[in-house]
């Protein structure tokens, strides 16, 4: 298996509603990123783990709180979203160590009204 | 500053014409990745550049990576309408701090290619 798979594909959510993005993968990586990609710009990294450890956090603001329950599993809860931060959310996991590569999910469009 | 560029940002090709897109970086780093996006899609994973030297080719795409004039080169030949989509390189910088890589990106090359 050499997939790694988000959910929900597209969410539309109010800036008082929480709601958590998913994302899972089975190839035994044990490094795992999301990223945040606005229209025509390069994805943009927000966290990492590593070993389900927060190993980077790119000064994401605290209404964006990851969470790594187990090695293939990756969570990002949402809270009090502005509208600027409508995007498309992608999870990607890798091997750990520097420099492997990355697998990327299909992403989750977000939409934040 | 740690920089990604690639040029050009955008690129209008004929079918059957050849082209080549660039990517500068400015720090150190051992491999370079190329990924393609198609609108509202997701990054496939296109090329892993490991070494300086290396060629890698598949169809229509060929990458080449200098590590010590820190450049790579996407070369598209004979283009094809299903190639047009926008094209990212991405590096790994070696003396990142973390345990854990942070893949930089170049803006991307959005490339069209029409009949």
């Amino acid at each position: 298996d050499t997939e790694v798979t988000q959910t929900p594909k597209h969410l539309v959510m109010g800036m008082t509603n929480k709601k958590s993005l998913k994302c899972e993968q089975h190839m035994g990586h044990r490094a795992m990123y999301w990223y945040k990609q606005k229209a025509k710009k390069p994805p943009e990294l927000m966290f990492v783990y590593s070993y389900e450890k927060l190993s980077i956090n790119e000064s994401v603001p605290s209404r964006f709180s990851p969470e790594c329950p187990n090695s293939s599993l990756l969570n990002l809860h949402l809270h009090a979203l502005q509208p600027e931060d409508s995007a498309l959310y992608l999870c990607a996991s890798s091997q750990a160590g520097l420099s492997y590569e990355q697998y990327f999910g299909p992403g989750t469009r977000l939409t934040v009204t | 500053e740690l920089k990604v560029e690639q040029n050009p940002l955008f690129l209008s090709m004929q079918e059957g014409k050849n082209y080549t897109i660039y990517c500068n970086y400015s720090t150190t780093s051992d491999r370079l990745y190329w990924y393609r996006q198609d609108p509202g899609k997701s990054l496939e994973s296109l090329f892993v550049l490991l070494s300086n030297g290396a060629v890698k080719q598949e169809g229509r795409l060929m990458a080449s990576l200098d590590t010590k004039a820190r450049l790579s080169t996407l070369h598209i030949t004979a283009a094809v309408h299903d190639l047009s989509a926008t094209y990212f390189c991405a590096v790994v910088p070696l003396n990142y701090g973390g345990s854990q890589g942070n893949l930089i990106f170049g803006k991307g090359t959005k490339l069209s290619v029409k009949p």
